[in-house]
């Protein structure tokens, strides 16, 4: 079992409807939780984190974690093209021990 | 936001020639940074952990030997490739925490330098 799951897709979301990114993760040890998107060809690029269950908006952006079964999301209202891009979920332990765990992306197309 | 620079982009190297890729925290101070390798289509693996002032950590399968790391100070850290092979081609992608005057567990990464040995 991957340590950080992700479908890789592709998945394809018409512009303006919500894209729903999923990641499941295996260590019960995990406290943080990190969205990052990348562009082909580019580093990754800092979306949202959470650290607490429950939902946690930023703009366009809600991210959700369900640390019980192990899960966590990325909504995006109002998709648009320049949101097409590879994205990353990453975990880590927390303070102290930030080693990043990444799943294999999802990649995401916003078809106009 | 924190900005987290390096130099070269891009790199073309000859076999069995070294190559030294710059990590530089631009403002803020990071205690410690890490190194990523990501080969086409693939996700990023962690090469190693690298702490101001001291050795770094290596991720298990990675050699020390060839992959030299330096951070010799708290805005500065280094990835030599020693001896590079065509294999050794990737993207090399550093990222930076912020350091401990800032509770925080988030890492900013760098542009990345895409590295081509021939």
């Amino acid at each position: 079992q991957k340590e950080v799951e992700q479908n890789s897709g592709p998945l394809s979301v018409p512009e303006g409807a919500i894209a729903s990114l999923n990641c499941t993760y295996s260590d019960r040890g995990s406290q943080s939780f990190f969205w990052y998107r990348q562009y082909s060809g580019k580093s990754p690029e800092l979306i949202m984190f959470i650290y607490s269950n429950g939902d946690k908006e930023d703009g366009r952006f809600t991210a959700q974690l369900n640390k019980a079964s192990q899960y966590v999301s990325l909504l995006i209202r109002d998709s648009q093209p320049s949101d097409s891009a590879t994205y990353l979920c990453a975990v880590n332990r927390g303070f102290g021990n930030e080693k990043l765990t990444f799943g294999t992306g999802t990649r995401l197309t916003i078809i106009p | 936001g924190a900005v987290v620079s390096q130099h070269p982009s891009r790199v073309i190297c000859k076999s069995g020639t070294s190559v030294k890729i710059e990590c530089r925290s631009l403002d803020f101070q990071a205690t410690t940074m890490f190194w990523y390798r990501q080969f086409p289509k693939q996700s990023l693996m962690l090469m190693a952990t690298s702490n101001e002032g001291s050795k770094a950590t290596y991720e298990q399968g990675v050699e020390k030997d060839k992959f030299l790391i330096n951070h010799a100070s708290l805005t500065l850290s280094t990835l030599t490739v020693t001896s590079a092979h065509p294999e050794d081609s990737s993207f090399y992608i550093c990222s930076a925490k912020l350091g401990q005057t800032h509770f925080s567990y988030e890492q900013y990464f760098g542009p990345g330098t895409r590295l081509t040995v021939t």
